[in-house]
């Protein structure tokens, strides 16, 4: 289809491995998001981009969270050393700008670290 | 103080009852204001943006008090189909961050 894809949908891992969650956006989307969310709670803001550039990363929880969208398009978050408190639904949406608010959602990954 | 605040209920209200949420924002500087849905184990979707005049599409009214800082969303009429989390979301002021509340649970019974 033609919207969001986040892969995988479901990543079991064990502590201290590294982690890396790819998001494909919608094409023609400039700007994309990095949220997460635990059971219960909204959507974590993580950092998102405009563009190639991260416009805002201050939502990362630490250094072992990174995320990179090289050529403006997919991205992928990468966690490094993952924890068990690292176990969450990570959702990735794009928008066609920045300032519309109107973010659409991939189904999101689910990483479980044992 | 949380950037974001929402009761997150249950509200469980009978079929055709009206309801009405709110959230309260932090930062008095936010311009930008919405309300997403979020069926359960699917992604949140966007349900309305909220205007400084308020807004209404169909069954659904918006409004934003800026002075007490906080958006509400009030829902006519409610279906079974409206049972799922609705989350407030406000921008970062100066950004483009989108900051969600918890949600609130609301249930429709029949």
């Amino acid at each position: 289809g033609a919207g969001v894809s986040q892969t995988p949908s479901n990543k079991v891992t064990e502590k201290g491995k590294y982690v890396e969650l790819r998001c494909d956006p919608i094409s023609g989307h400039t700007a994309l998001y990095w949220y997460r969310q635990s059971l219960g709670q909204g959507p974590e803001f993580l950092i998102y981009f405009q563009g190639t550039g991260a416009a805002d990363d201050s939502g990362l929880p630490n250094d072992r969270f990174f995320a990179v969208r090289p050529e403006g398009s997919v991205s992928t978050l990468k966690i490094q050393r993952t924890e068990r408190g690292d176990s969450a639904v990570y959702l990735c949406a794009s928008s066609p700008t920045v300032n519309t608010g109107e973010l659409f959602f991939g189904e999101g990954s689910r990483l479980t670290v044992l | 103080r949380k950037e974001v605040e929402q009761d997150p209920g249950p509200f469980n209200v009978p079929e055709g009852a009206t309801v009405a949420f709110n959230c309260t924002y932090s930062n008095s500087a936010s311009q930008s204001f919405f309300w997403y849905r979020q069926d359960c184990r699917k992604e949140p979707k966007l349900l309305m943006s909220v205007y400084s005049s308020g807004n209404e599409d169909g069954r659904f009214t918006a409004q934003l008090n800026r002075a007490s800082q906080y958006i509400s969303l009030l829902i006519r009429d409610s279906k079974l189909s409206d049972s799922a989390t609705y989350l407030c979301v406000v921008n970062g002021p100066g950004t483009y961050k989108y900051i969600f509340g918890t949600g609130t649970r609301l249930k429709v019974l029949a």
